[in-house]
């Protein structure tokens, strides 16, 4: 039971480029989340899939799509990559009562 | 604006003592509340949570403290350990909210030296 795996770990881009984050969960949980971590910002909702085929947006969605591909996973895709992208992304999935994170993905845009 | 508010960005605590963090939060539609621990390089964990029909809940030696009609809650780590230095995120969830979604606080750094 793996939990919540995201893929890359790292990764660096130009200002421009695109790339899609990939996250899945393997404990059957209908909710899905894509998160940013910045400093002293905290954790902000990018977007969030209540179950397989809805999806909706959180507080930052400017500039990322998403795509719930099936129960199990939740893509956030970049179209056009900016510096203001450079973050830590974390996506989490959710049972009853907490949601559970994956070890995020470090993104830098140059 | 920022619903679940962490006012202290650091924490420094001598090992043995008591941490307390703390956390307000402006929507009184919020009726669960979690506490969340942050190492370097890794994702959030769960570390403890209080539904807002109590006022105190306790897990070992952690313990979480709820005073609604102040819109305040506390974490309280008792006695502290050197592990214990993460990063610690409030978040809250509001009545009804069937999708699950969590507003989180920024942040406190909480560092237990020996």
């Amino acid at each position: 039971n793996a939990g919540v795996t995201q893929t890359p770990k790292f990764q660096v881009l130009k200002t421009g480029q695109s790339m899609t984050l990939q996250c899945a969960q393997d404990m059957n949980h209908n909710s899905m989340y894509w998160y940013r971590q910045d400093p002293g910002m905290g954790l902000r909702l990018i977007y969030y899939s209540a179950s397989e085929g809805t999806t909706d947006k959180g507080e930052v969605p400017n500039g990322y799509n998403v795509s719930r591909l099936n129960k199990r996973e939740f893509s956030l895709r970049l179209e056009s990559a900016a510096p203001s992208q450079t973050s830590v992304y974390f996506c989490a999935s959710r049972d009853n009562y907490e949601q559970y994170f994956g070890p995020g993905t470090r993104l830098t845009v140059t | 604006d920022q619903q679940v508010k962490q006012n202290s960005p650091s924490l420094s605590v001598q090992e043995g003592r008591i941490s307390i963090l703390n956390c307000d939060y402006t929507n009184s539609m919020f009726d669960y509340f979690l506490w969340y621990k942050k190492y370097p390089a890794e994702g959030p964990t769960f570390l403890i949570s209080i539904s807002s029909i109590k006022d105190k809940n306790e897990d070992g030696r952690f313990t979480v403290f709820l005073n609604k009609s102040a819109k305040h809650l506390s974490l309280h780590i008792v006695p502290s350990q050197p592990g214990d230095s993460a990063v610690y995120f409030c978040a809250a969830r509001t009545r009804g909210s069937t999708l699950g979604r969590l507003y989180f606080g920024r942040g406190t750094q909480l560092t237990v030296w020996p």
